[in-house]
């Protein structure tokens, strides 16, 4: 599975815009990124996914480099309900199966601060 | 909106013991998967299933077993616990039209299982 490398951690003002970046070198081309985070004690949460365009959702927009070597989540206003582990996770569909399973990496702790 | 259901929420064993989890996807999602999370780690995928056939297999032990049924619902069986088995296992569900790679995986909130 193609990995996926995160700060361990970053911190933001609320209120501010936050940039949570991602490098995926040995992305294949059929991969997707997703971005997923999880609150303490809670199963993780879909935020946003990309294949080669820039997107944008009411949660959050993807930034993806031409190269696709790398992503960026961007969190327009940072808000204390924003805090969380932030996963970058890029997902093949599976010879045979098509399961699309998700592998999870380190992942980014992001701290807002009042 | 329904969102995936996964019973219990806490379960207590001693070791050598066998639990069963269970999950509910979202109606009409036809993929179901399995992760488990150890303390302060990532979660790790243990195996999915696709129309209720077995779709792609992770760091799965064989001790553990799990199987999709007529209705979508999922159970994952796990025997002879071991200490190291505690953790937090989630379940995720997704639409599996298509590209299952771009397809969202809504998780539960998961079932706590401390083994003693």
């Amino acid at each position: 599975d193609a990995k996926t490398t995160q700060p361990n951690s970053m911190e933001s003002n609320e209120e501010e815009p936050v940039h949570l970046p991602c490098n995926h070198s040995t992305i294949s081309g059929t991969d997707y990124i997703h971005w997923y985070r999880q609150l303490p004690s809670q199963g993780p949460e879909y935020v946003i996914h990309g294949l080669t365009s820039n997107v944008n959702n009411r949660m959050a927009s993807l930034a993806i480099a031409e190269d696709r070597k790398s992503s960026t989540l961007i969190l327009h206003r940072a808000t204390l309900r924003d805090a969380a582990v932030y996963y970058c996770i890029l997902r093949a569909p599976t010879i045979n199966t098509n399961a699309g399973k998700s592998t999870f990496g380190d992942g980014t702790t992001l701290t807002v601060k009042p | 909106a329904a969102g995936v259901i996964q019973s219990p929420r806490h379960l207590i064993k001693e070791k050598r013991e066998t639990a069963t989890l269970k999950c509910y996807p979202i109606p009409r999602h036809d993929t179901v998967y399995w992760y488990q999370q150890g303390p302060g780690q990532d979660p790790q995928f243990l195996i999915s299933f696709y129309e209720k056939m077995q779709s792609d297999k992770g760091s799965i032990p064989d001790r553990f077993s799990a199987q999709q049924f007529s209705d979508y619902h999922s159970e994952l069986n796990m025997s002879s616990l071991e200490l190291g088995d505690s953790a937090l296992y989630f379940c995720a569900s997704s639409l599996g039209r298509g590209s299952l790679a771009k397809n969202i995986q809504y998780f539960g909130a998961g079932t706590r299982l401390s083994v003693l």
